[in-house]
């Protein structure tokens, strides 16, 4: 079974406008990580955003701000006032706690979002 | 400060040829991972490094192999190289184990004839 699930492959969103980028993932460890990454078509991965499964609110950066819903196994991205600068693939990755025996960041497949002008 | 640099960015080589691709971390960043990207496959985890010790290995074959220096710099190889090894190769660096924060060097996109 997949660990991380993102089941856009590709969204459009009007510049200046909020979008919402899906991520589920599963896991049975109590403790681990969820992180989004921007990579531009240049390949390098950004870090954006973190939340611990034991935080008890939703982490936000600026712009970003990460839907945590624990209970559905769920970690939306959310972007509001969407930039041309937007424009790129997005990844969502789970790092299990040390029970996994790893600290392996595991990847979704990936949304690519494409901003409109 | 300076962030996570990969050398080289591109890289050709040939079927059965041998590559080294070089990660330098963020200054005091002592964990680095190592990531291969394909179309296919998507992100893939090839290994961790902590204090000179890989922790883990993702499932590759022993062509792969890698190696963490006292400065936290890391190295990684790829002997006898095939077409499939054609990926872009990304370092991760992490102050620490688990640690929240994992930044990612630009990448050494390799290329196999």
């Amino acid at each position: 079974a997949q660990k991380i699930t993102q089941t856009q492959p590709g969204m459009f969103v009007q510049e200046k406008e909020a979008v919402t980028l899906d991520c589920t993932y599963d896991t049975s460890d109590p403790s681990y990580g969820l992180f989004w990454y921007k990579q531009p078509s240049s390949g390098e991965m950004i870090f954006l955003i973190y939340q611990g499964s034991y935080d008890q609110q939703n982490a936000t950066e600026g712009r970003y701000s990460l839907n945590f819903q624990k209970a559905r196994k769920s970690a939306n991205l959310v972007i509001s006032a969407s930039q041309l600068g937007d424009s790129a693939m997005y990844f969502c990755a789970m790092r299990e706690g040390p029970g996994a025996g790893s600290y392996q960041l595991t990847f979704g497949k990936g949304t690519k979002l494409s901003v409109i002008p | 400060k300076a962030g996570v640099t990969q050398t080289p960015r591109y890289l050709i080589k040939t079927r059965g040829q041998q590559v080294t691709l070089s990660c330098s971390p963020i200054s005091g960043h002592r964990s680095v991972s190592w990531y291969q990207q394909t179309p296919g496959q998507g992100l893939q985890f090839l290994f961790e490094y902590f204090s000179e010790t890989q922790r883990n290995k993702g499932n590759f074959p022993g062509r792969f192999s890698g190696r963490q220096f006292s400065n936290s710099r890391s190295e990684m190889n790829v002997s006898t190289l095939e077409l499939g090894d054609s990926a872009l190769y990304l370092c991760a660096s992490s102050a620490r184990r688990g640690y929240n924060e994992q930044f990612f060097g630009p990448g050494t996109r390799l290329t196999v004839l």
